[in-house]
């Protein structure tokens, strides 16, 4: 069966760290990856995708993804976190059909 | 991307009571999703809702329970019947858009406390 995990629930990286937040999926084919983001308060909001091609994804607010094939990892990282980041962070994977799996959630603090 | 309203934003609810939370899109889709978030928990799929035709419940989720509608390519609602403070969540909307690549645009929640 198709699943996210999420492994740290919760992460703290203080104000200009690098950050990386780690996820692995379960899928016997290349996916449809996402990285949302849920401000305290907020629906989410889509911080990137992958679907095919350049493993390397850019995509709103400094935020970055790489796609590893090999290690099924879909691992988003930003180079300087900023005190503004400190949201719930949930990747998610879309097999086709209607679903979309997401993890379970990993928050992050950032302190100053 | 589409921009979707949902009311009310939060409530608080009696025992019992049913609510009814809307959710507006800015433009026509196909399909939309109706999501729910317990405290400290990731998202769970409640049903989709196509426009005419029955709203497909997930596993666990049932429309005596969560009866929705859709009557229209922009507008759906959710109502929660006879609520247990276990219906205490988030209840998300969201739209899929453009070609099946699985993107969806989210709104921004209504927060549901039941005493």
């Amino acid at each position: 069966a198709q699943s996210v995990t999420q492994p740290d629930i919760h992460i703290t990286v203080s104000e200009g760290a690098s950050l990386e937040l780690r996820c692995n999926y379960s899928y016997g084919a290349t996916p449809y990856l996402f990285w949302y983001v849920q401000s305290p308060g907020q629906g989410l909001q889509l911080l990137l995708k992958y679907f095919s091609g350049d493993t390397l994804v850019q995509g709103i607010k400094g935020f970055e993804a790489e796609f590893k094939r090999s290690q099924s990892s879909f691992n988003l990282r930003k180079p300087s976190v900023h005190w503004s980041d400190a949201a719930e962070y949930f990747c998610a994977v879309y097999t086709g059909g209607f679903k979309t799996i997401f993890g379970a959630g990993t928050r992050l603090f950032v302190k100053a | 991307s589409a921009v979707i309203s949902q009311k009310p934003s939060r409530d608080i609810c009696q025992r019992g009571t049913s609510l009814t939370i809307q959710c507006q899109v800015d433009s026509q889709v196909t399909m939309m999703f109706w999501y729910r978030q317990q405290p400290g928990q990731s998202l769970t799929l409640i049903a989709t809702a196509n426009q005419g035709s029955e709203a497909t419940y997930e596993s666990g989720f049932v429309i005596d329970k969560f009866p929705i509608s859709r009557p229209n390519l922009t507008f759906s609602t959710l109502t929660v019947s006879n609520m247990s403070p276990e219906d205490s969540s988030i209840y998300l909307c969201s739209v899929r858009q453009g070609a099946n690549t699985g993107e969806l645009f989210f709104g921004e929640g209504s927060r549901l406390t039941v005493l």
